[in-house]
C-alpha cells in the first residue's frame, strides 16, 4: 500500500520564481491538504483540496495556489518567491475532508530560495 | 489565529524511563487532538489522537491525556527509547483545519 509521496524531494530556486511541488495521496484517500514547514516550526496549514476543489484556507498569500487532479494527486504552486519561502513543504491525505480525520503526511519537499 | 505552544522545546532522558511531552491549546473549540512523531529529513508521523469527548487514551507505549478545563494536552511515552528520539508535535482542530504547535525535541540517552 502506498504511502503519501511528493516530488521533488529538493528544489533550489532563486527570488522571482515560480515553483510547482507535486503529491500523490494514500491510496484510497480523496483529500489533500499542503503544509509549509520552516525551520525549528511545526507545520502552517495552507490549503486542502476536496473535489478538485480548494476547500479550506490558511493564512497564506495568494502567491500560493494548487490544483487536484482527478485521480486525488495535486500540486501546490507558488509565485514570485521570496526568501522567507524557503522551507519543508508536506503534503497530507486524509479519507473526508475537514479537520477530523487522521491525516497521513509524506516526506516533503525541501525548497530552497536563494 | 490559534495559538497551540508546548512548555518545553527540548526533554532529555534516559533510555528506559517514562517520558512526557505537554502542549497547550488555547481554542476551546478544538474537538480533536493529534500527536506527530517527526524525525529528522521525514513528515509527520501518526501515533496517537483523541477527541474531546474522552480525558484518556492508550496506544502502544503512549498514552495521551486531556485536561480541557486547562486546555492542556500531554504525551506519555512508556520505557522510552532511542528511536522514541524525535520531536514531537501537538497538532489540534476546530473541525476545519490542523494547527500545530512548535514541537518538543525528544533525545533518549542510551
Amino acid at each position: 500500500d502506498a504511502g503519501v509521496t511528493q516530488s521533488p524531494t529538493h528544489l533550489i530556486k532563486t527570488r522571482g520564481q515560480q515553483v510547482t511541488l507535486r503529491c500523490s495521496p494514500k491510496s484510497g484517500h480523496d483529500t489533500v491538504s499542503w503544509y509549509q514547514q520552516a525551520l525549528g516550526q511545526g507545520p502552517q496549514f495552507i490549503f486542502q483540496y476536496y473535489e478538485e476543489e480548494e476547500r479550506q484556507r490558511g493564512n497564506f498569500p495568494d502567491r500560493f495556489s494548487g490544483h487536484q487532479f482527478p485521480n486525488y494527486s495535486s500540486e501546490l504552486n507558488v509565485n514570485a518567491l521570496l526568501l522567507g519561502d524557503s522551507a519543508l513543504y508536506l503534503c497530507a491525505s486524509a479519507d473526508a475532508p475537514g479537520g477530523h480525520n487522521e491525516q497521513f503526511f509524506g516526506p516533503g519537499t525541501r525548497l530552497t530560495v536563494l | 489565529g490559534e495559538s497551540v505552544g508546548l512548555h518545553l522545546p527540548t526533554l532529555s532522558v534516559q533510555e528506559g524511563d517514562n517520558s512526557i511531552i505537554n502542549c497547550a491549546y488555547s481554542n476551546s473549540a478544538s474537538d480533536y487532538f493529534i500527536w506527530y512523531k517527526q524525525e529528522s529529513g521525514k513528515g509527520p508521523q501518526f501515533i496517537i489522537d483523541i477527541r474531546s469527548n474522552m480525558d484518556k487514551r492508550q496506544g502502544q507505549r503512549v498514552t495521551v491525556l486531556l485536561n480541557k478545563t486547562v486546555k492542556h494536552l500531554s504525551l506519555q511515552i512508556a520505557a522510552t527509547q532511542p528511536g522514541d528520539s524525535a520531536v514531537y508535535f501537538c497538532a489540534e482542530t476546530p473541525g476545519n483545519q490542523f494547527y500545530f504547535g512548535t514541537g518538543t525535541s525528544l533525545t533518549v540517552i542510551p
